[in-house]
């Protein structure tokens, strides 16, 4: 079965400093990857998005994800935390076989301190 | 820049009474879903839609659950007799037609509280 892990339930980081949100992931096929960030009162924004190719994805407000198929995951990161940044991340995936459903992780605080 | 947008931003209920969600997705996505999060959990998926009909249900999407596309811009969910349970924050969303690589665009989210 599908599962998403996102182990931490919440990371403090200090402005200027980098920042790392985990994610793992367990499917039966080829996975598609994905990262939503939900801030306060507001519903899930896309990040980014792994389907194939480079292992490094960019995706919006300069987030970044590295997909790592040896240890199933695909870890979130941004090299200068923002104060705004601080807001409810969501790992997702999706099997690349028979569902177009996404499985979400249980979601990561990050909180960034001036 | 297009977002996917939901009415009401919040319901109350009571519990036994049928309410619908609304949903105006992206105006040239095809494909539509229903998710749900129940305070402090995670988001969970209750349903897609394509080209009329279901594709895809939840366990969780039993027979007090229903979808529609009544016209061309509107999609809802309707619960016809809520239960204490069904309190959540529910998400519409819609993707892009071409394939699975596509995203999918949340909605801000309908909060159903069922007293």
């Amino acid at each position: 079965a599908q599962s998403v892990a996102q182990p931490e339930d919440q990371v403090n980081v200090a402005e200027g400093n980098p920042l790392t949100v985990k994610c793992t992931y367990s499917v039966s096929g080829n996975p598609y990857l994905f990262w939503y960030v939900q801030y306060p009162n507001r519903g899930l924004q896309f990040l980014l998005k792994y389907i194939t190719g480079d292992n490094l994805v960019k995706g919006s407000y300069g987030f970044e994800a590295e997909f790592n198929k040896s240890q199933t995951s695909f870890h979130l990161k941004k090299p200068s935390a923002l104060v705004s940044d601080s807001a409810l991340y969501f790992c997702a995936v999706r099997d690349s076989i028979n569902t177009d459903k996404l499985i979400f992780g249980t979601g990561t605080r990050l909180q960034v301190f001036p | 820049e297009p977002e996917v947008t939901q009415t009401p931003s919040h319901q109350v209920t009571q519990m036994g009474q049928e309410v619908i969600l609304r949903c105006v997705p992206i105006s040239n996505h095809l494909y539509f879903y229903w998710y749900r999060q129940i305070l402090g959990q995670k988001v969970e998926f209750l349903v897609s839609f394509y080209n009329n009909e279901i594709s895809e249900k939840s366990e969780i999407f039993d027979d007090q659950f229903s979808v529609e596309r009544p016209d061309g811009s509107n999609f809802t969910l309707k619960i016809r007799s809520t239960k204490l349970e069904d309190s959540a924050m529910y998400f519409c969303a819609s993707r892009a037609s071409g394939g699975l690589i596509y995203e999918q665009y949340f909605g801000p989210g309908t909060r159903l509280t069922v007293t």
